[in-house]
C-alpha cells in the first residue's frame, strides 16, 4: 500500500544544517516532493525530484534520494528562524500524491 | 497572479447541518484535488477532478461527501449531516496537468471547518 513516514519533530541552532527524513513504500512513485506548511497557511511547493535523479540542489536546499531503501532526505543549510514550519514529503504515482504526517522544524536563536 | 483561493476560511457549524466548502482554483488549471488535513496529520486524499469530471472519489470517506466541478473550474465540497469528527482543513489544490511532470500542487489555505 501507499504510506509516507516522517519523524514528528527536529529542532536546530539557527546557522546549522537541518536534515529531514523519509521513506515511502511506492516504488512506481514518479516523482517525490517538499512541501512547507506555515501555521494558518496551505502547503508551499519547495523542491522536487525525478525519481531517476540522485540528488537536487536549489540554493539552501539540497534533497537527497536512495531509491533502493525509498528514502527521501531535505537538507536545509544555514538554517534560519523563518525555516521553522511543518515539511512534508509526498510521493505522486501518475496523479495522486500521497503526504508523510509531517516534521516540525524549530530554529532556536 | 491570484492563487487558489478557498472560502469560507473558517466555518463553524452545527452537528447535523449542511455545509458546502469552495474551491476556486488557479485559471487554466484542469487538475483539482481535494484534501483534508486533521490536527498534527498530513494532508490525507479525498477526490481528484480533472475537468469535469471526478477521475477519483476513493479517498471520500462516506456517502455524506461529495464534490463537484460543473464547469471544471470552481469546484465546492459539500458535507452532509456533518459529525463531530469530520472537524478538520480542508486543503483544495490545483495543478496545471495531472501527470505533467513540472506541473505540482499549488494549494490554497484551507477552508477549517468546526462542527460542535
Amino acid at each position: 500500500g501507499e504510506d509516507v513516514e516522517q519523524s514528528l519533530f527536529l529542532s536546530v541552532r539557527e546557522g546549522d544544517s537541518s536534515v529531514i527524513n523519509c521513506t515511502y513504500t511506492d516504488s512506481s512513485s514518479t516523482y517525490l516532493y517538499w512541501y512547507k506548511q506555515e501555521p494558518g497557511a496551505g502547503l508551499q511547493l519547495l523542491t522536487y525530484i525525478f525519481s531517476n535523479m540522485d540528488m537536487k540542489q536549489d540554493q539552501r536546499l539540497t534533497v537527497l534520494l536512495n531509491k533502493k531503501d525509498k528514502h527521501l532526505s531535505l537538507r536545509i543549510a544555514d538554517t534560519q528562524t523563518g525555516d521553522s514550519a511543518i515539511y512534508f514529503c509526498a510521493e505522486k504515482g501518475t496523479y495522486k500524491y500521497i503526504f508523510g504526517t509531517g516534521t516540525r522544524l524549530k530554529v532556536l536563536a | 497572479g491570484a492563487g487558489v483561493s478557498q472560502t469560507p476560511s473558517n466555518k463553524v457549524t452545527e452537528k447535523g447541518k449542511y455545509v458546502e466548502l469552495r474551491c476556486d482554483p488557479i485559471s487554466g488549471h484542469t487538475a483539482l484535488y481535494w484534501y483534508r488535513q486533521s490536527l498534527g496529520q498530513g494532508p490525507e486524499f479525498l477526490i481528484y477532478f480533472q475537468g469535469t469530471g471526478a477521475a477519483d472519489d476513493s479517498g471520500l470517506p462516506n456517502d455524506r461527501f461529495f464534490a463537484v466541478r460543473p464547469e471544471g473550474s470552481v469546484s465546492t465540497l459539500k458535507i452532509q449531516r456533518t459529525e463531530r469528527g469530520d472537524s478538520a482543513v480542508y486543503l483544495c489544490a490545483s495543478s496545471e496537468t495531472a501527470t505533467s511532470p513540472n506541473s505540482p500542487l499549488h494549494f490554497g489555505n484551507g477552508t477549517r471547518l468546526t462542527v460542535t
